[in-house]
């Protein structure tokens, strides 16, 4: 079975553009969370969403924004793209929203020149 | 919010000795507490994974205890391999109707044959 899958692997962008992040889940799962993970940290949580809905967010700026389809793969939009958005972004599925293990993806690496 | 404390940063053994890595958590209310390895490069991989209604589990030579009156967890890692050779992330979540997990600063183990 294919494992959590991301796309793209490397974008680079310059500050002020915006970016559009896409990320499929496991076969069978039906919730999404993102991290950002900047190089020599533990990843930190921006969104998850189950069943199509945002169930959590964390502290990031309106400026990050995703949603859910209906095939359960999601998307993470972060629009005027600052130096510090340059990170490793990581999608984890799970079967539900609750305590259940997180799966990572290979994660998209961002830079922003 | 939640904040986990992950000591040591970086962590040398020999190949056939036993690692320990130990992490703190601040809100009592959490009550799931996963283990990544994560190699440099690629995704944090669920290596283990413990709730709060047991003390200890243990897969193989890799083992996770934790105290809840202290409010801290560790991984134990018996017979290391220079394959053992990673960071490796804590992390931490409770029950709030989604799951926000919240990562340690990762331990940087390197196993010497």
């Amino acid at each position: 079975d294919a494992g959590v899958t991301q796309s793209p692997t490397h974008l680079i962008k310059t500050r002020g553009q915006h970016v559009t992040l896409r990320c499929s889940p496991i076969s069978g799962h039906k919730s999404v969370s993102w991290y950002q993970q900047v190089l020599g940290q533990g990843p930190q949580f921006i969104f998850q969403y189950y069943e199509k809905e945002e169930r959590g967010r964390g502290n990031f700026p309106d400026r990050f924004s995703a949603r859910q389809f209906p095939n359960y793969s999601s998307e993470l939009n972060v629009n005027a793209l600052l130096l510090g958005d340059s990170a490793l972004y990581l999608c984890a599925s799970s079967s539900t929203g609750g305590s259940q293990p997180q799966h990572f993806g290979d994660g998209t690496r961002l830079s922003i020149l | 919010g939640e904040n986990v404390e992950q000591h040591p940063s970086t962590l040398s053994v020999q190949e056939g000795d036993s690692a320990v890595i130990k992490c703190t958590y601040s809100d009592s209310a959490s009550n799931y507490f996963p283990w990544y390895k994560q190699e440099l490069g690629k995704r944090p991989q669920l290596i283990i994974d413990i709730r709060s209604n047991v003390g200890e589990k243990k897969d193989q030579r890799i083992a996770v205890t934790l105290n809840k009156t202290a409010k801290h967890f560790s991984l134990h890692i018996t017979e290391t391999q220079p394959e053992d050779s990673a960071v490796y992330f804590c992390a931490a979540s409770k029950d709030t109707g989604f799951q926000k997990l919240v990562f340690g600063t990762g331990t940087r183990l390197l196993v010497s044959p």
